[in-house]
């Protein structure tokens, strides 16, 4: 079973904080990896992808891959209340046959960024 | 900034109707992608569509689903037979490759009575 696992949370943060956000997969011969924020009643919004190991920084977000470990996190620098959604790990990972990846999505983790 | 849309945003539909949801890929893209969410429960794969065909579908996509581009733009789900358990968001997403960012429209909430 293909499986990512993320904390559901709620995790709570003050303002200005750095929040962490952690994913684990099942699947070692994954290609690329996501993620994905959400706001209550909308749809995914991409915010970092990642696809060799080591950081990954775009403005605030810095995306953290380990594939020996098979561990991706999110870090979010100088938190916003804005920021409070749940975040989405996403993985592609080996489906039916060769060559073939789809994307696996986490529960969510829920962030607080308390004002 | 290209956007992948969707319609309708919100589809009210009786147990054992058809459903057609419809979406408009981002226009580059090759790659197209349909995703279902029930009500607080985790983001699920349905179907992924490349070169006029199914490149992949999960257990959930059983007979009474169906995809088509009828056109240059739209890509279309249908559910044939609506079921109680149908209830649930539906996105749309497209992609340059395989592999690639998956950028999802808005969703089309379905709910069935």
């Amino acid at each position: 079973q293909k499986e990512v696992e993320q904390n559901s949370g709620p995790l709570s943060v003050p303002e200005g904080a750095i929040a962490s956000l952690n994913c684990t997969y099942s699947d070692r011969g994954s290609q690329s990896f996501f993620w994905y924020r959400q706001y209550s009643g909308k749809s995914p919004e991409l915010i970092m992808s990642i696809y060799s190991n080591g950081d990954k920084e775009d403005g605030r977000f810095t995306a953290q891959l380990n594939k020996a470990s098979q561990y991706v996190s999110l870090l979010i620098r100088d938190s916003q209340p804005s920021d409070s959604a749940t975040y989405l790990c996403a993985v592609n990972m080996a489906y039916s046959g060769a060559g073939s990846y789809q994307l696996t999505f986490g529960k969510g983790t829920k962030l607080s960024v308390i004002p | 900034e290209p956007e992948v849309t969707q319609t309708p945003s919100h589809q009210v539909t009786q147990m054992g109707q058809e459903v057609i949801l419809r979406c408009v890929p981002i226009s580059n893209h090759l790659y197209f992608y349909w995703y279902r969410q029930i009500l607080g429960q985790k983001v699920e794969f349905l179907v992924s569509f490349y070169n006029n065909e199914i490149s992949e579908k999960s257990e959930i996509f059983d007979d009474q689903f169906s995809v088509e581009r009828p056109d240059g733009s739209n890509f279309t789900l249908k559910i044939r037979s609506t079921k109680l358990e149908d209830s649930a968001m539906y996105f749309c997403a497209s992609s340059e490759g395989i592999s690639y960012e998956q950028y999802f429209g808005p969703g089309t909430r379905l709910t069935v009575t």
